[in-house]
């Protein structure tokens, strides 16, 4: 069975600064698809960042980036020039491309960007 | 851009009582989900449906819960006689397409006392 870890519960960075997720999964699929969610104190959950395991380019979007290394099974997200709006949860998810396409959570990263 | 509604946003109800969660999909889509989060923790599954049958459920999705299609297509999510342990929040979605993630509802906070 899949498993998603996110080893820091929590984290806090300087506006404007720089800051690293990270997030480790097991499997034995070699095709899969992973996701990084925001969830604000809102409770939204809003989809920040996906990525194909069979696509090596790094997804980007905007002020986000990921660092995927299929190997390691490790998939990192990377928030560039944090501002207060990126308060938040952050989870991270895993997803077969088969089956029911149901998604696999970690536990989450509390994310606290100071001013 | 298309939206899944969920109603109520808050509701609070007795433990034993009955409770119904509420949630308007984007239309014809034949995925569908709930997700459970109890507060300050992980997003966990509970039950898929595709094409109007439930396809897959979890462990969590025992015989207190069900779902319905009641008019064809809104969907609801069914406790019967809800636990202090239920309390949580209450996630439908569905996916945008194979791989491109999931619109999520507001979701329903649920608080059983």
């Amino acid at each position: 069975a899949q498993t998603v870890t996110q080893s820091q519960p929590e984290m806090s960075v300087q506006e404007a600064e720089t800051v690293t997720l990270s997030c480790t999964y097991d499997t034995s699929e070699s095709n899969y698809y992973l996701f990084w969610y925001k969830q604000p104190p809102s409770r939204q959950m809003i989809l920040v960042i996906r990525q194909e395991a069979y696509k090596q380019q790094n997804a980007t979007e905007n002020r986000f980036s990921v660092n995927f290394q299929k190997a390691a099974k490790s998939f990192s997200l990377k928030i560039s020039d944090s501002q207060l709006g990126d308060t938040a949860m952050y989870f991270c998810a895993f997803m077969r491309p088969s089956g029911t396409y149901k998604y696999i959570f970690g536990t989450g990263t509390r994310l606290k960007v100071l001013a | 851009e298309p939206e899944v509604t969920q109603t109520p946003s808050h509701q609070v109800t007795q433990m034993g009582q009955e409770v119904i969660l509420r949630c308007v999909p984007i239309s014809n889509h034949l995925y569908f989900y709930w997700y459970r989060q109890i507060l300050g923790q992980k997003v966990e599954f509970l039950v898929s449906f595709y094409n109007n049958e439930i396809s897959e459920k979890s462990e969590i999705f025992d015989d207190q819960f069900s779902v319905e299609r009641p008019d064809g297509s809104n969907f609801t999510l069914k406790i019967r006689s809800t636990k202090l342990e239920d309390s949580a929040m209450y996630f439908c979605a569905n996916p945008e397409g194979v791989g491109y993630g999931y619109t999520f509802g507001s979701g329903t906070r649920l608080t059983v006392v």
